[in-house]
C-alpha cells in the first residue's frame, strides 16, 4: 500500500496568491482528514470527510480556508488569500471506517510558508 | 471535552537504557488513547493504541504502553532505547463527541536517545 500522498511536499508563496494542497487517501479508507501543525498551537484538525462529504469543518480557521473532496481518491485544501500566519505544515490522514477505535494513517504532510 | 497532557517537552537518555514518554488523559467515559511518532520532516507514524482489553499495548518497533485507569495515564516505554529512536512522540485521545472519529493530540514531547 502507497500510503496517504500528499503534494506538493513543500510551497513557498507570497501573501495574496492562492495555494492548493493535495491528498490522495489510502484506497478503501472512507474516512480523511485535515490537520495544520505549528509550533504555537500544536496539531489542529481542520476539516474531516466521511464518505468524499464534509462532516465537521468547526476547525477551519477562516472562510480563506476551504476544502473539497471530489472523489474517494482525491481531496484539496485551499487557501485563498494566503497570509503569512497561514505558515505551517499541513497533513492528511485517513482511516478505514471511522469510530472510536480506528486508526488515522498521515501523509507526510506539506510545509507552506507564505512571505 | 477530552485532552491529553505530556508533561515533559524533552526526554534525554542513554542507547540501551529503558525509556519512558509520559502521558495523562482527561476523558468523560471510556478512553481511547493512541500513541504516534514524527521524524523530521516525515508525518506522524502510528505506534499503538488502547481501546479495551489488556492494560499493557504492544506496538511498533519494540513500543509498548501501559494503561493505568487509576492513574489516567498511558506511559509510552521500552526496554532498551536506540539512538534510532529519537524523534517526536505524540500520544492522543478520541474525542467521544460525533462519533468519535475526532483525535486530540498532546503537545508532544522530544526523544533524545544519545550514545
Amino acid at each position: 500500500d502507497a500510503g496517504v500522498i500528499q503534494s506538493p511536499r513543500h510551497e513557498v508563496t507570497e501573501m495574496g496568491q492562492e495555494v492548493t494542497l493535495r491528498c490522495k487517501p489510502i484506497s478503501g479508507h472512507d474516512y480523511l482528514f485535515w490537520y495544520r501543525q505549528t509550533m504555537m498551537r500544536g496539531l489542529e484538525l481542520l476539516i474531516y470527510f466521511n464518505n468524499n462529504v464534509p462532516i465537521d469543518d468547526s476547525g477551519m480557521p477562516e472562510d480563506r480556508f476551504s476544502a473539497k473532496m471530489p472523489n474517494a481518491s482525491f481531496s484539496t485544501l485551499k487557501i485563498q488569500p494566503s497570509e503569512p500566519r497561514d505558515s505551517a505544515v499541513y497533513f492528511c490522514a485517513s482511516s478505514r471506517q471511522g469510530g472510536f477505535g480506528d486508526t488515522q494513517y498521515f501523509g507526510p504532510g506539506t510545509r507552506l510558508t507564505v512571505l | 471535552a477530552q485532552s491529553v497532557a505530556q508533561p515533559e517537552d524533552q526526554v534525554n537518555v542513554a542507547e540501551g537504557n529503558p525509556l519512558t514518554v509520559k502521558c495523562t488523559y482527561s476523558v468523560s467515559g471510556n478512553p481511547y488513547l493512541f500513541w504516534y511518532v514524527q521524524y523530521p520532516n516525515r508525518g506522524l507514524q502510528f505506534l499503538l493504541k488502547y481501546i479495551t482489553g489488556d492494560n499493557l499495548v504492544k506496538g511498533s518497533y519494540g513500543f509498548e504502553a501501559e494503561f493505568n485507569k487509576s492513574q489516567t495515564s498511558f506511559h509510552l516505554k521500552k526496554p532498551s532505547a536506540l539512538v534510532s529512536d529519537s524523534a517526536l512522540y505524540f500520544c492522543a485521545v478520541r474525542d467521544m463527541e460525533g462519533g468519535g472519529n475526532k483525535l486530540t493530540f498532546g503537545t508532544g514531547t522530544q526523544l533524545k536517545v544519545e550514545l
